[in-house]
């Protein structure tokens, strides 16, 4: 496996159901985030981790939580989400500070649809 | 907030042709990075830019750092059916652990 893997692809869910995403990097980058990719808007940054503290969380509803276990993996954990929330989520991963910095990997993305 | 501004929103070009877009903001920005999107796939970093006047070439694609740090333009030329996708813009305007704003993006249409 390289860069930046999410799971599932795709995800059907209930208003009420809980249900998980995944990104698993594997370019030893010490930053990982959240974005949220909904039709004809920019990218919107939901959560940002570095070190695998969470450094920034953007005004985002407390349905959405995510956790960072350690620093290849991030998961956004969903419950009792909208109709609004379905989008492509898109998990990514940086390396910041020290000598290198690198730009933005993406993952492929998890197409979610809340019905 | 800082918003970057892309448009058209899509663009229909012939296969061979050369197309140009640009990305401007009302703010200044330190760094600009262009982006492509295939279909049902997570974007792509396509070009870095870290200094204004910047011109930085990769393959077909060209693209400059506006002077005025407010803009920045992606060229590509000869295009062929695999440079169908949605390209975007994205900027940071510190430094390298500051968050980067994204356009919305254009999608390129090549016809064979």
């Amino acid at each position: 496996e390289t860069g930046v893997t999410q799971t599932p692809r795709h995800l059907v869910m209930g208003m009420t159901n809980k249900k998980s995403l995944k990104c698993e990097q594997h370019l030893g980058h010490n930053a990982m985030y959240w974005y949220k990719q909904s039709a004809k808007k920019p990218l919107e940054l939901m959560f940002v981790y570095s070190l695998e503290e969470r450094v920034e969380n953007n005004s985002v509803p407390s349905r959405f939580s995510p956790e960072c276990p350690n620093s290849s993996h991030l998961f956004l954990h969903l419950h009792t989400l909208q109709p609004e929330d379905s989008a492509l989520y898109l998990c990514a991963s940086s390396q910041v500070g020290g000598f290198t910095n690198t730009e933005a990997f993406f993952g492929q993305g998890t197409r979610l649809t809340v019905v | 907030g800082q918003q970057l501004n892309q448009s058209p929103q899509s663009m229909f070009i012939q296969e061979g042709e050369d197309v140009s877009m640009n990305c401007t903001s009302s703010s200044i920005f330190n760094t600009w990075l262009w982006y492509k999107q295939d279909p049902g796939e997570g974007p792509v970093l396509l070009i870095a830019l870290y200094k204004a006047g910047e011109l930085t070439s990769n393959g077909r694609l060209t693209a400059q750092f506006g002077i005025t740090r407010k803009d920045s333009f992606l060229n590509i030329s000869a295009s062929i059916p695999s440079d169908v996708g949605i390209y975007f813009c994205a900027g940071r305007d510190r430094g390298a652990n500051s968050k980067l704003t994204f356009g919305k993006g254009i999608t390129l249409s090549v016809r064979p």
